[in-house]
């Protein structure tokens, strides 16, 4: 079964575009949440979808928002881009929603800001 | 409120020596808990995971990790360190409740020395 993808791997922006990123969980995987990695900040949770519904965010600002397409397929897209939003953003599925479920993750999409 | 803490930053091994990595956290419900590795450049990779069905979780690549309540402590162990578990590893609980987002911890980037 292949894993979690995402596309861009690498991406470089400047200061106040934006960005859209993109995630396709494991067949058959219906959560998929978003988390940035930073050397920072660590890894810190962003978002979590669950059959096209935003379950849960993160503290984050709304420049962060996200969705999930009927084939469980998730954006998340980051407008007005700052330097700090530099980072791994890593997507993660799971079969089903909640705190036992195990979630993969995706090899992560480097976003650069400049 | 849920945390996780990875007592050491870094832990520097001999090959062939036992890895220990130390992880504590704080949960006010039933905690499943997870381990997860990160290659430089790469997305997390899942070691194991506890659900309360055995207090002593095998994983992959002959990594273990006892979850002790009194303790509060899910450390991470293996017997005979190999080069290529050169990595960070990652401790990491569900939020809780109904929520199954990851809090993690800081990180241990473990070295191996020849």
């Amino acid at each position: 079964k292949a894993g979690v993808t995402q596309t861009p791997r690498y991406l470089i922006k400047t200061r106040g575009q934006q960005v859209t990123l993109s995630c396709s969980p494991i067949s058959g995987h219906r959560s998929v949440s978003w988390y940035q990695q930073t050397p920072g900040q660590g890894l810190q949770f962003l978002f979590e979808y669950f059959s096209e519904t935003q379950r849960n965010k993160g503290n984050f600002p709304g420049r962060f928002s996200g969705r999930q397409f009927s084939n469980s397929r998730s954006e998340m897209n980051v407008s007005t881009l700052e330097l700090g939003d530099s980072a791994l953003y890593l997507c993660a599925s799971s079969s089903r929603t909640g705190p036992q479920e195990t979630q993969y993750f995706g090899p992560g999409t480097r976003l650069l800001v400049l | 409120a849920q945390s996780v803490t990875q007592l050491d930053s870094h832990v520097s091994v001999s090959e062939g020596t036992p890895v220990l990595l130390r992880c504590n956290y704080s949960s006010s419900y039933s905690p499943s808990l997870f381990w997860y590795v990160q290659h430089p450049n790469k997305g997390l990779q899942l070691l194991l995971k506890y659900t309360s069905a055995a207090t002593l979780v095998k994983g992959i690549n002959g990594f273990e990790a006892e979850f002790k309540k009194s303790e509060t402590s899910f450390h991470l162990t293996k017997p005979s360190a190999h080069m290529s578990d050169a990595a960070e590893y990652f401790c990491a609980l569900p939020y809780g409740g109904s929520q199954g987002n990851l809090i993690f911890g800081k990180g241990t980037k473990l070295s191996v020395k020849p």
